[in-house]
């Protein structure tokens, strides 16, 4: 049974689309958090929820809309995509980050291909 | 802010020799350290962890990593490596300062074990 999920493990699409990818966890976790990795595979944080609330909200274009519906599952929405938003995403979870240093549990990964 | 460094981008070691994969780190508080491992096309999984305590700290599959707090490192190594070994490995740092719980990723290291 997969602890972190993610779907669609891969998303090809065209410039102008909208996309979104599910993530959902089964470890009872409180935090979940989306990652995304460029193609020289550095890794950069996009967003953070803690218990349904968004905690950490980095830098990212506003075309990038998180949503979580309950504390295991959060979604990515991608409005007007560009070029630039080809990368591998990652979802994972933590226990609630405000009081214990966790380590974070990663799903498999959504590559998304813009063309 | 906290930041991590992995200098080498690709680590060359031999089957049965000790590896050692560098990273360092800066923070204003205390550091909280991690160590990930990435196969291909897959999420990344949690290696070990340093919060407090001993120096020395052991991971899954042999690894283990220390912890200087005067050279501001957090060196992994395993005495033997094997061919298995290879893949991405990330060092990531969570500063006990920060309110936003970010945790940051160095820029990864590819470790090639030949046989």
């Amino acid at each position: 049974d997969t602890a972190v999920s993610q779907t669609p493990k891969y998303l090809v699409t065209q410039m102008g689309n909208d996309k979104s990818i599910k993530c959902e966890q089964n470890l009872g976790h409180d935090t979940m958090y989306w990652y995304k990795q460029d193609s020289k595979k550095f890794l950069k944080i996009m967003f953070s929820y803690n218990n349904k609330e968004l905690i950490i909200n980095e830098t990212v274009p506003n075309r990038f809309s998180p949503k979580s519906p309950d504390k295991a599952h959060l979604n990515l929405h991608i409005n007007s995509l560009e070029l630039g938003d080809s990368a591998v995403y990652f979802c994972a979870s933590s226990q609630a980050a405000s009081y214990f240093p966790g380590e974070l549990f990663f799903g498999e990964g959504s590559r998304l291909t813009v063309l | 802010a906290q930041s991590v460094a992995q200098p080498e981008d690709q680590v060359n070691v031999a089957e049965g020799n000790p590896l050692t994969v560098k990273c360092t780190y800066s923070v204003s508080g205390n550091p909280y350290l991690f160590w990930y491992v990435q196969y291909p096309n897959r999420g990344l999984q949690f290696l070990l962890k340093y919060i407090t305590g001993d120096n020395l700290v052991k991971g899954s599959y042999g690894f283990e990593a220390e912890f200087n707090k005067s050279q501001t490192s957090f060196h992994l190594k395993k005495p033997s490596a094997l061919v298995s070994d290879s893949a991405l490995y990330f060092c990531a740092v969570r500063d006990s300062a920060e309110s936003s719980y970010k945790l940051i990723f160095g820029s990864g290291t590819r470790l090639l074990v030949r046989p």
